[in-house]
């Protein structure tokens, strides 16, 4: 089955630093590939997606992932992070079906940003 | 504006007790998903449909129930709540081939 790693569950990191958080997939065909963000007491909603092309995505809020098919991972990654970038993030995988919207998810990683 | 409401926000209940937690969306989405998010667990994927009538069970779907009757519902179910199913309750809906848009959750607590 389908499962995705999302090795740390919590980073803490200074303001203005760069930060990556780390996710692999396992399988062997083709995905897709998702960056969703919860706020406190809030939603998901979602950062960026690879579908296909380009193996570099770029996101909303300055974030962007690397979708690495050799390695099986698809790491997040912020120049410099923002107090404001608090929150959990989940990556997903799509069901091997082929189907971009049943989505399997990682346990999450929290983004803890310090002044 | 288009958006997707749930209710309860938050409900407390009995163990044995018939609870239905409810998902509206404006959207006209045909794809309708119900995820529980656990600490540790991040999201799982409960009940699914992908249009009128249809409906799929999740990885998770023991103790639980939906149905769809319109585009725009996908109320779900706990026939017998457990202790097991305090969590909190997130409905998302899509277009295919589209993003997941999430609800902001339902916290529901059984005693």
């Amino acid at each position: 089955a389908q499962s995705v790693t999302q090795l740390d569950s919590q980073v803490p990191v200074f303001e203005e630093a760069p930060v990556e958080l780390r996710c692999n997939y396992s399988s062997s065909v083709s995905v897709y590939l998702f960056w969703y963000v919860q706020y406190p007491n809030q939603g998901l909603q979602l950062l960026l997606k690879y579908l296909s092309g380009s193996t570099l995505v770029k996101g909303i809020n300055g974030f962007e992932a690397e979708f690495n098919k050799s390695q099986t991972s698809f790491h997040l990654r912020k120049p410099s992070v923002h107090i404001s970038d608090t929150a959990e993030y989940f990556c997903a995988v799509s069901d091997p079906g082929g189907a971009t919207n049943k989505l399997i998810f990682g346990t999450g990683t929290l983004l803890a940003v310090q002044p | 504006d288009a958006e997707i409401t749930q209710s309860p926000r938050h409900k407390i209940t009995e163990t044995g007790r018939q609870v239905t937690l409810a998902c509206h969306q404006t959207w006209n989405h045909n794809n309708m998903f119900w995820y529980r998010q656990d600490l540790g667990h991040g999201l799982r994927l409960i009940h699914y449909s992908y249009g009128v009538q249809d409906t799929n069970k999740g990885e998770v779907s023991d103790g639980y129930s939906v149905s769809r009757s319109n585009t725009e519902d996908l109320p779900l179910t706990l026939e017998s709540a457990a202790s097991s199913q305090t969590s909190v309750y997130f409905c998302a809906s899509s277009v295919s081939g589209g993003e997941l848009f999430f609800g902001e959750g339902s916290r529901l607590t059984v005693l």
